[in-house]
């Protein structure tokens, strides 16, 4: 049973390139994560989709990042310009979340990408 | 900004020890959960405790939460040098799955 697939494990891109993330979720879940981890700020949730759409996005630092989830099996994380202080592992994390907001609780973790901005 | 902070931030033990970590947190919660992740891996979940529970047990692991003091203490008895890595504790305040993590415990266990 496959789990969180994350791609690409690493990149290093140069200042001002455009890098794009890509995550496949555990089929069946309903709830995906984006979090982004640091030495200095820890995890930090992102963004986080419920059936495709949207529902936080407060956590996305600045007009650079934005993520879509086009389908229940694909989401994605863009950074454009990449800026040093970008660098960082982020995570894709899917979970069973009710209708009503009950669920598992659990989040499945992928296995990160490791961002480089030189 | 993160919602729990564990203490220690490490911890270094022997195979065959316990080890003791806990987790404090700001606000009300809906339950609280633990999660390791060796070096480089992504994080993977330990147990959840909900509000109204007070204990729990998984295996080698046992999990308390102080609602009234806003704490939760993880415990992992008779430890083995795969136990080696990062835990984190994790709130979710409203059952939506929207953790809030902690920084961590380092946990070195060695032969």
């Amino acid at each position: 049973d496959a789990g969180v697939i994350q791609s690409p494990r690493h990149e290093v891109t140069e200042m001002g390139q455009e890098v794009t993330l890509r995550c496949k979720p555990i089929s069946g879940h309903n709830s995906l994560f984006w979090y982004r981890q640091t030495m200095m700020r820890g995890l930090e949730l992102l963004i986080y989709f419920n059936n495709n759409v949207p529902i936080d996005d407060s956590g996305m630092p600045e007009d650079r990042f934005s993520a879509k989830m086009p389908n229940a099996s694909f989401s994605t994380l863009k950074i454009q310009p990449s800026e040093p202080r970008d660098s960082a592992v982020y995570f894709c994390a899917s979970s069973f979340t009710g209708t009503s907001g009950g669920g598992t609780g659990e989040l499945f973790f992928g296995e990160g990408s490791r961002l480089t901005v030189l | 900004s993160q919602q729990g902070e564990e203490d220690p931030q490490a911890l270094s033990i022997q195979e065959g020890e316990n080890a003791t970590m806990n987790c404090s947190y700001k606000t009300s919660i809906n339950n609280l959960q633990w999660y390791r992740q060796n070096s480089g891996r992504g994080l993977v979940h330990l147990i959840l405790i909900r509000s109204n529970e007070r204990e729990k047990h998984s295996g080698r692991l046992r999990v308390t939460l102080d609602t009234s003091k806003k704490s939760s203490s993880l415990l992992i008895t008779a430890s083995r040098a795969a136990d080696t890595a990062s835990y984190f504790c994790a709130t979710d305040a409203n059952s939506w799955g929207k953790l809030q993590f902690g920084a961590g415990t380092q946990v070195v266990v060695t032969p």
